[in-house]
């Protein structure tokens, strides 16, 4: 099975930052990685595929990049609703799998 | 509008048998994947497994393999998680997914908090 690992676990940030969570999985999974963005309380919300694809409707602030092993989601210029935490998925093999989550805090 | 509508919570105890449901709509249910994914209180997310209604075809995590049944009813676009024998450790919020390519998971159910307690 492909483990997929998130850092940092906790990341304080200001409104208006341009922040970077990082992405590692265990082995190749070329550029068969997703995002989603959950709010406390909340279903997780869709962000990203194919590693760098915005999903229809997620702001430009949002960029994935990255491919095989190391992934990176940055959010250029940080908004106060963007403060959730954040999951990586592998899609490359069964069974799926999710990072553990990076939770975005309100310096 | 696509829209996945969850069942209410549940309260059961150890050793009880359990389905929760998921109905779809806004979309073609027999055309896209299905799947559940659960989170644990204060934990991550985890893929139980996904099933495709037009076909039935079902693809289970090995953690999950015997432990749960997915199925689904596509004559009222429904699909059910369900287990046999419910444990404490199965307390978690259970999330229905749609997936058009059976990969990555664009809209989620509100989810449905099963609690295990005896």
């Amino acid at each position: 099975d492909i483990q997929m690992t998130q850092s940092p676990s906790t990341l304080s940030a200001s409104v208006g930052d341009r922040v970077t969570i990082t992405c590692r999985a265990s082995q190749s999974i070329s550029s068969w990685l997703a995002w989603y963005q959950q709010k406390p309380g909340k279903a997780p919300k869709f962000l990203i595929y194919g590693a760098s694809s915005l999903e229809s409707g997620v702001p430009s602030r949002f960029s994935g990049s990255g491919s095989g092993t190391e992934f990176t989601l940055t959010i250029s210029s940080l908004q106060p609703d963007d403060f959730a935490t954040y999951y990586c998925q592998q899609y490359n093999s069964y069974p799926y799998s999710f990072g553990q989550g990076t939770k975005l805090e309100i310096k | 509008e696509v829209q996945l509508v969850q069942s209410g919570a549940e309260v059961k105890k150890p050793g009880e048998s359990l389905k929760i449901s998921c109905k779809g709509s806004g979309y073609s249910f027999t055309a896209n994947w299905i799947g559940w994914v659960r989170q644990m209180p204060g934990k991550g997310l985890e893929w139980l497994g996904n099933i495709y209604p037009g076909d039935a075809d079902t693809r289970y995590s090995p953690s999950f393999q015997g432990q749960v049944t997915i199925s689904a009813d596509k004559s009222i676009s429904t699909a059910y998680l369900q287990w046999s024998t419910l444990k404490a450790s199965d307390t978690a919020i259970y999330y229905c997914v749609r997936s058009i390519t059976g990969s990555t998971f664009d809209y989620w159910g509100q989810g449905t908090l099963v609690t295990v307690s005896s």
